[in-house]
């Protein structure tokens, strides 16, 4: 089955504390994207990769890191977790960016 | 100016009416633009996208695209409690790279 599959789908975990979500698909596609969803503010895009070691910026990257050593790969960094990363965290894959993405099923994180 | 906008609702028709959607965007140069669907609790599902002036259909769902009015819409025929979710426009931005921009979407409420 296609899918992309986040690990773990929920966490809570206290400040300063280095934490790694991990994001894998299937499909052979190039594009990946990390996003994080709060009441009204929607889906923002954190960190998106065209392709294997190539990453950018989405709109709110600070304090998130991301690698992408393989293609099907893509982990989520938080390398000192405050309160205010507390959100549910998409990744998302694509064979192309007009093609839309196929969502994971999502990380519930919380910093306390 | 948000760079997505969409009306939250909720919006509220019977059922077997027809569901009007609305998005508004700002980057003229945006190229693909695409229709998500999020049932409470789960990730976004694509169910349509376009790119050229116009309509596209799909079953009963009917995406709309006015790039000089820099406005997208998605209508819903006989609609379905089934349809009851919130719906996310997103758009593509210009220069060939991976940045997708999500409206904050609106809420459906299909009445039986």
């Amino acid at each position: 089955e296609a899918q992309v599959t986040q690990n773990p789908r929920y966490l809570i975990t206290v400040t300063g504390k280095k934490l790694t979500v991990t994001c894998s698909q299937n499909m052979n596609h190039e594009y990946m994207s990390w996003y994080r969803q709060d009441p009204g503010l929607g889906l923002r895009q954190i960190y998106y990769s065209m392709n294997v070691e190539v990453t950018d910026k989405g709109d709110v990257p600070e304090g998130y890191k991301v690698s992408r050593k393989e293609k099907r790969n893509f982990p989520l960094i938080l390398e000192s977790p405050s309160p205010n990363q507390t959100s549910l965290y998409f990744c998302a894959s694509s064979q192309d960016k007009n093609y839309g993405y196929t969502f994971g099923s999502g990380t519930r994180l919380t910093v306390v | 100016q948000k760079e997505v906008e969409q009306n939250s609702g909720p919006l509220s028709v019977p059922e077997g009416a027809i569901a009007s959607l609305n998005c508004t965007y700002s980057d003229r140069g945006s190229q693909s633009f695409f229709w998500y669907r999020q049932y409470s609790g789960k990730s976004p599902e694509l169910i349509m996208f376009i790119y050229s002036n116009g309509d596209k259909e799909d079953g009963r769902f009917t995406a709309q695209l006015n790039k000089a009015s820099q406005y997208v819409s998605l209508l819903i025929r006989d609609s379905q409690p089934s349809d009851s979710a919130t719906y996310l426009c997103a758009v593509t931005h210009s220069g060939g790279y991976q940045k997708v921009t999500f409206g904050t979407g609106t809420k459906l409420q299909v009445i039986p």
